[in-house]
């Protein structure tokens, strides 16, 4: 198993344009989710979900788009980028079985937004 | 807002010695999960504690949970210098997604 990859590694973006961050998982998990680290902050969470077609916001999510139309991917959409999404961004993912067993999480992507 | 803080916030001590982190969170809680994250790299999963347990052991990790006073402690015992890293304790109320803290800074000096 490829556990959880994120694409790309590194980005560099202006002001005003958009990208999408890549996150897959091979595990069949039901539960994904998106953070952002940034210093000094711990992680933030974006947006999630806990299935297929179904997404939910987290404490962060202005300025960020996501979708659910498989079990294995869930991308998350910058409309127009701005400096404060500067970050480092991580996708997770989880299952239950009764209950959590923890997030499995992907080597994240980092973004300089100029 | 994040539930969970650590304290202390960095943490320096020598090889051998024993690192203790604390929690506390705020809201009532179906688990705690604590994480390690080394520098540039993602966050890995190392214990989880359920709201009905006191106390959990994995190999050198030790783990307490109080929920009467919602805090929780990660003890490494016999510290190594790859121990070094940031570790993160992660609340989670019914969601399944975890709310995570700011961290804790470990530096194991060889």
């Amino acid at each position: 198993n490829a556990g959880v990859t994120q694409t790309p590694k590194f980005q560099v973006l202006k002001t005003g344009q958009s990208m999408t961050l890549q996150c897959a998982q091979d595990m069949n998990h039901e539960y994904m989710s998106w953070y952002r680290q940034d210093p000094g902050m711990g992680l933030r969470l974006i947006h999630y979900s806990v299935g297929a077609g179904i997404t939910d916001q987290g404490e962060v999510p202005n300025g960020y788009n996501v979708s659910r139309s498989t079990t294995e991917d869930f991308p998350l959409r910058l409309l127009s980028a701005a400096p404060s999404q500067t970050s480092v961004y991580f996708c997770a993912s989880s299952y239950s079985s009764g209950t959590t067993i923890g997030q499995f999480f992907g080597p994240g992507t980092r973004l300089t937004v100029l | 807002s994040q539930q969970g803080e650590e304290d202390p916030q960095a943490l320096s001590i020598q090889e051998g010695e024993n690192a203790t982190m604390n929690c506390s969170y705020k809201t009532s809680i179906n688990n705690l999960q604590w994480y390690r994250q080394n520098s540039g790299r993602g966050l890995v999963h190392l214990i989880l504690i359920r709201s009905n347990e006191r106390e959990k052991h994995s190999g050198r990790l030790r783990v307490t949970l109080d929920t009467s006073k919602k805090s929780s402690s990660l003890l490494i015992t016999a510290s190594r210098a790859a121990d070094t890293a940031s570790y993160f304790c992660a609340t989670e109320e019914g969601s399944y997604i975890p709310t995570f803290g700011r961290g804790t800074s470990l530096i194991v000096h060889p």
